[in-house]
């Protein structure tokens, strides 16, 4: 059975520093992986999409890894702004688009 | 292009009471996944439709039920509500399973 674990739970950086969020994964046989972004109350954005064939994507300030066969994957966020305080959730897809998510990480950006 | 509505967007019922959601896909997309997230927790994935047939299920009781429809839009339907059933509620579609695209989500109250 698939568990996906995101750690730190929560985290609190000034604005400006670069950081990384950590996502694992149990079982390294997925079809892709996605990092998501959840503001208070509201629905998730997509951010990045890996496919099982990829090792990194990026998309501006946002670079996400992913190694299979340790079951890990990463999301780098470069020169972090207050607008990036959201919840970050790392899901894997391994049966055909049924999600299996993280509990995520709670990010908090500070001026 | 428009993307994932749900609706409504948010509801308050009593234990014992029936609810309908309703979720409108992205243009294009054939498929269409419900997952609920309890407060503080990643979303569970309940099920999925893929072309109008049910195409996988999460660990939920069979009060959830869910119908899609030939326009691809879907609803998810909760018979004999508990209290443990508040939640928010997520639907998401894709294109033949593949990147899923949320939507706003529905905020459930049972009282």
């Amino acid at each position: 059975k698939q568990e996906v674990t995101q750690i730190p739970a929560a985290l609190s950086v000034p604005e400006g520093e670069n950081l990384v969020l950590n996502c694992s994964f149990t079982d390294s046989a997925i079809y892709n992986l996605q990092w998501f972004r959840q503001d208070p109350g509201k629905g998730l954005t997509s951010l990045l999409l890996i496919q099982s064939s990829q090792r990194e994507q990026t998309s501006g300030r946002l670079n996400a890894s992913l190694d299979k066969s340790s079951g890990r994957s990463t999301l780098y966020i470069a020169a972090s702004q207050p607008g990036d305080s959201a919840t970050y959730l790392c899901a894997v897809d391994n049966q055909g688009g049924k999600l299996i998510f993280g509990q995520g990480t709670e990010l908090s950006v500070k001026p | 292009e428009t993307g994932v509505t749900q609706s409504p967007t948010h509801l308050i019922k009593t234990r014992g009471q029936q609810v309908t959601l309703r979720c409108s896909s992205q243009s294009g997309h054939n498929t269409v996944s419900w997952y609920q997230q309890a407060l503080g927790q990643g979303p569970q994935f309940i099920f999925q439709y893929y072309r109008e047939e049910e195409n996988g299920r999460g660990n939920f009781p069979p009060r959830f039920s869910g119908l899609q429809f030939p326009n691809y839009s879907s609803e998810l339907n909760v018979n004999a509500l508990e209290l443990d059933d508040s939640a928010l509620y997520l639907c998401a579609s894709s294109l033949d399973r593949l990147e899923q695209y949320f939507g706003p989500g529905t905020r459930l109250t049972v009282t």
